[in-house]
């Protein structure tokens, strides 16, 4: 299996704390992605990062914000959870061949309630 | 029209049945195809990628078909653990932004 560890496994918090949430890598791919996954909603990205410190905005990033100080770890933030937010937050990675993209490696997520 | 469509399901089969899912992708600029497996409340994995000329692996055979704009994922002598969520998963060619579909559920019951 792909090196990848989310932390933490699960977290409760309240309305209106922050929560990060961690994803680390040891296969030193480039690209690294969040997702969140809703029952009736599938997969959807919330941020992605092509590289260090190079990030961008997925179909619902309102609400988060990621970093990607190093190589191995890109971080999500909600600055101030909601509800609405609680959800199953996947974290993946990849690479991009010279012919073709490769598949994406996913962690095992993280369940986050916020109450 | 969804960029990725897939059939929701619930696909209910004997234990020893063939099943067959498709996939249908808007884009014609896609390059990269893939089938995941997700068992429930667990992460997506990798199933099988999905090569021009169809692939084949044990009793998972993929394929694709371009002109119609589809891929497949036929299972053979279907095994209760079978018993999943399969994700298609497209990319277009030069984009590293997958697009997945919403995954078809397939019940193997005894």
């Amino acid at each position: 299996d792909a090196g990848i560890t989310q932390s933490p496994r699960h977290k409760v918090t309240e309305t209106g704390t922050p929560v990060t949430l961690r994803c680390h890598q040891t296969e030193n791919h480039r690209y690294m992605y969040w997702y969140r996954q809703d029952p009736g909603h599938g997969l959807r990205l919330i941020h992605y990062s092509y590289g260090v410190k190079d990030t961008d905005k997925g179909e619902v990033s309102d609400g988060y914000s990621v970093s990607r100080s190093k190589t191995e770890d890109f971080l999500l933030t909600l600055e101030s959870a909601t509800s609405s937010q609680t959800s199953v937050y996947f974290c993946a990675i990849s690479e991009f061949g010279a012919m073709s993209n490769q598949p994406q490696h996913f962690g095992d997520g993280t369940r986050l309630s916020i109450l | 029209r969804k960029e990725v469509e897939q059939d929701p399901g619930p696909f209910n089969v004997p234990e020893g049945a063939t099943v067959a899912f498709n996939c249908t992708y808007s884009n014609s600029a896609s390059q990269s195809f893939f089938w995941y497996r997700q068992d429930c409340r667990k992460e997506p994995k990798l199933l099988m990628s999905v090569y021009s000329s169809g692939n084949e692996d044990g009793r998972f055979t993929a394929q694709l078909n371009r002109a119609s704009q589809y891929i497949s994922l036929l299972i053979r002598d279907s095994k209760l653990s079978d018993s999943a969520t399969y994700l298609c998963v497209v990319n277009i060619g030069g984009s590293y932004i997958p697009t997945f579909g919403r995954g078809t559920s397939l019940i193997v019951h005894p």
